[in-house]
């Protein structure tokens, strides 16, 4: 079975533009998340959709935000890039997300940089 | 959530076992312990869940004392390839941590030759 799949694996942007990242989770998986990780305050969620509707949410700022399509696969975007933003993003899908027995999977993960 | 406590660091021989402790004294009764690591880069990679049982898989094995306050992941022949930052999460049910893992600062185990 394919893992969950990141789509591009590096970006490069400039303050003020805003991205787009993909996620293709696991064939049957129905739940993605995604997370920031940076050296100084390490890996943090973000959101967690499940069936297309956002259903978790960590302290993030509007500028972040996401979509799931019918198919499971998730976008996430962020508009008016900052240069605190540049990190590794990482989506994980899980096949409901709503039992502490229901195991995350990750991608290898979107190196954003923004200059 | 409950909070984790684990060393920041550990060395390790290769072929010998690794052992990573990890402290989670305010674990309520249905909170499950993970053990996840992340090698240089790459996204975090699932190694062992349990509640209150020992549980061995093909990557670990994990000891969950009897108070559950404490565990330890147990890398029977420790190679080079699993050095890399080992994330102990204690995850609660509920909604609240729906599709969320809470990642501290972890352990970085050093693999010697």
């Amino acid at each position: 079975k394919a893992g969950v799949t990141q789509t591009p694996r590096y970006l490069i942007k400039t303050r003020g533009q805003q991205v787009t990242l993909s996620c293709s989770p696991i064939s049957g998986h129905r739940s993605v998340s995604w997370y920031q990780q940076t050296p100084g305050q390490g890996l943090q969620f973000l959101f967690e959709y499940f069936s297309e509707t956002q259903r978790n949410k960590g302290n993030f700022p509007g500028r972040f935000s996401g979509r799931q399509f019918s198919n499971s696969r998730s976008e996430m975007n962020v508009s008016t890039l900052e240069l605190g933003d540049s990190a590794l993003y990482l989506c994980a899908s899980s096949l409901a997300g709503d039992r502490p027995t229901d195991t995350q999977y990750f991608g290898p993960g979107t190196r954003l940089t923004v200059l | 959530d409950a909070k984790t406590t684990q060393p920041p660091s550990m060395d390790c021989a290769e072929g010998r076992a690794a052992n990573l402790p990890c402290n989670h004294s305010t674990i309520s009764g249905n909170e499950y312990v993970y053990w996840y690591r992340q090698i240089h880069s790459q996204g975090p990679q699932y190694i062992i869940h349990g509640l209150k049982n020992n549980e061995t898989n093909e990557m670990a094995s994990l000891i969950i004392t009897e108070d559950r306050k404490s565990s330890t992941l147990i890398l029977p022949h420790a190679t080079l390839r699993d050095t890399a930052v080992y994330y102990c999460i204690v995850r609660p049910p509920g909604s609240t941590s729906y599709g969320k893992l809470t990642f501290g600062q972890g352990t970085i185990l050093t693999v010697h030759p």
